[in-house]
């Protein structure tokens, strides 16, 4: 079956843009994750959702950066006034219950020029 | 602060060779280690462990879990060039659900 998917693979912005980040989990998955994942590291939690809410928030770097997922479905990760800091590979990953093996999607690599 | 560290950051190797890869933890409420190799983007599960002394095998990859030293190896053996790639350490919180991961390994192997 289909797996996890992210749009757009890559996106490059200007400082001070606004970015839209789109994950698509597997399909009947309740939980999903957003990681970020600089360039030589591991990846690092930002948020996850349990259905439509956010369970955990507590990894959001500040509050230029919010997720929702208003049907439990697809999830999108905001950033606004973005800088150049934020460059690096968002990772999506879903699972089908709360501690449940996570999935993870191909990533957006966002370049903040 | 709840780390996971990762051992060496970097190993370059020839096509046959036998890898051990560490990943050592420190954390507030441990539920599981975890093992994904990333080849281009996306981490790729490869073990879940949650008990000590008890060897996860899956064709030339085996892994193992000992909770009281806070440590995990990975074993590769008869390396192939295919086994490039990113390995990746992480621990699951209990009552967190959410993946702390090292820094990863960078495996090479040469023809």
């Amino acid at each position: 079956g289909a797996g996890v998917s992210q749009t757009p693979s890559n996106k490059v912005t200007e400082k001070g843009k606004y970015v839209e980040l789109r994950c698509d989990p597997i399909s009947g998955h309740t939980a999903l994750y957003w990681y970020r994942q600089s360039l030589g590291q591991g990846p690092e939690f930002l948020i996850y959702f349990q259905g439509t809410g956010a369970a955990d928030d507590s990894g959001l770097p500040n509050d230029r950066f919010f997720a929702v997922r208003p049907e439990g479905s697809v999830s999108t990760l905001k950033i606004q006034r973005t800088e150049r800091g934020d460059s690096a590979v968002y990772l999506c990953a879903s699972s089908l219950s709360v501690a449940g093996e996570q999935f993870f999607g191909p990533g957006t690599r966002l370049t903040v020029l | 602060e709840d780390k996971v560290v990762q051992s060496p950051l970097s190993l370059v190797v020839h096509e046959g060779d036998t890898v051990t890869l560490n990943c050592s933890y420190e954390v507030t409420n441990f539920r599981s280690l975890l093992w994904y190799k990333q080849e281009k983007k996306a981490p790729t599960f490869l073990f879940m462990l949650t008990s000590s002394g008890i060897e996860k095998k899956s064709g030339r990859l085996s892994s193992i879990l000992d909770k009281k030293e806070l440590f995990s190896i990975l074993n590769i053996t008869a390396t192939q060039t295919g086994d490039s790639a990113v390995y990746l350490c992480a621990v699951e919180l209990q009552g967190a659900q959410k993946l702390v991961f090292g820094q990863g390994t960078r495996l090479t192997i040469n023809p």
